[in-house]
């Protein structure tokens, strides 16, 4: 079945540092692919998504490119601050009914000031 | 809007006790969805429903039952409670927006700790 694969953390990086969160996937079809992120003690809110390869979503200064050759969606953000700090769910979607959303295990990261 | 809303947003349950859940959304959402958070391994869905009266089974749904009446109420029940069930719960809703269907955002509560001793 579809499935999410994403580097576990947790990850730690001082303010300014370059962020790579990798995230690969297995899926049937062409699935949309998904960056939620928790903030302490809140639900999740999606921070980017991409629906066609090659796609490029961004917000908030993350970026993420829908790579279908390598079934790879990797998070990226040239200068993480400290409120960034989070866990960060790589996911996707397929064809089907209800718009099910498939979830990796999330990756814990933390910004030293 | 207040969005997802989960009551409540703590208990503590005895084994064997019941509860229930209940998430509330004001977007006029068709797609509801209740989820478990556990270490290590994200969301796992639980059951979901697709519009007013309908529910169906999701990843995990031993143990739990659920019930959508009002299009805006989605109820997630635990009939006897196990120490298994100790969880982190999030309720979710969508709208469908046609098309492909898979490219639906997920709109999610804030979430409910709920302890089994």
């Amino acid at each position: 079945g579809d499935s999410v694969t994403q580097m576990e953390g947790p990850v730690t990086l001082s303010e300014e540092a370059f962020l790579t969160i990798n995230c690969t996937y297995t899926a049937t079809g062409y699935p949309s692919l998904f960056w939620y992120v928790q903030y302490p003690g809140e639900g999740l809110q999606l921070l980017l998504k991409a629906t066609k390869a090659d796609d490029k979503g961004s917000n908030k200064g993350f970026e993420a490119t829908y790579r279908k050759e390598t079934t790879s969606f990797h998070l990226e953000k040239g200068s993480v601050q400290v409120s960034d700090s989070a866990v960060y769910f790589c996911a996707l979607s397929g064809y089907s009914s209800a718009s099910k959303i498939i979830f990796g295990s999330g990756t814990r990261l933390s910004i030293r000031p | 809007n207040a969005g997802v809303t989960q009551t409540p947003k703590f208990r503590v349950l005895k084994t064997g006790q019941s509860m229930t859940l209940l998430c509330a959304q004001d977007m006029n959402h068709e797609y509801m969805y209740w989820y478990r958070q556990d270490p290590g391994m994200g969301l796992r869905l639980i059951h979901y429903s697709v519009g007013e009266g309908t529910t169906a089974k999701g990843e995990v749904p031993d143990g739990y039952n659920v019930s959508r009446l009002k299009k805006q109420n989605f109820l997630l029940g635990l009939e006897s409670a196990a120490p298994s069930q100790t969880s982190v719960y999030f309720c979710a809703s969508s709208y469908p927006t046609g098309g492909s269907g898979g490219t639906d955002t997920q709109y999610f509560g804030p979430g409910t700790r709920l302890t089994v001793l």
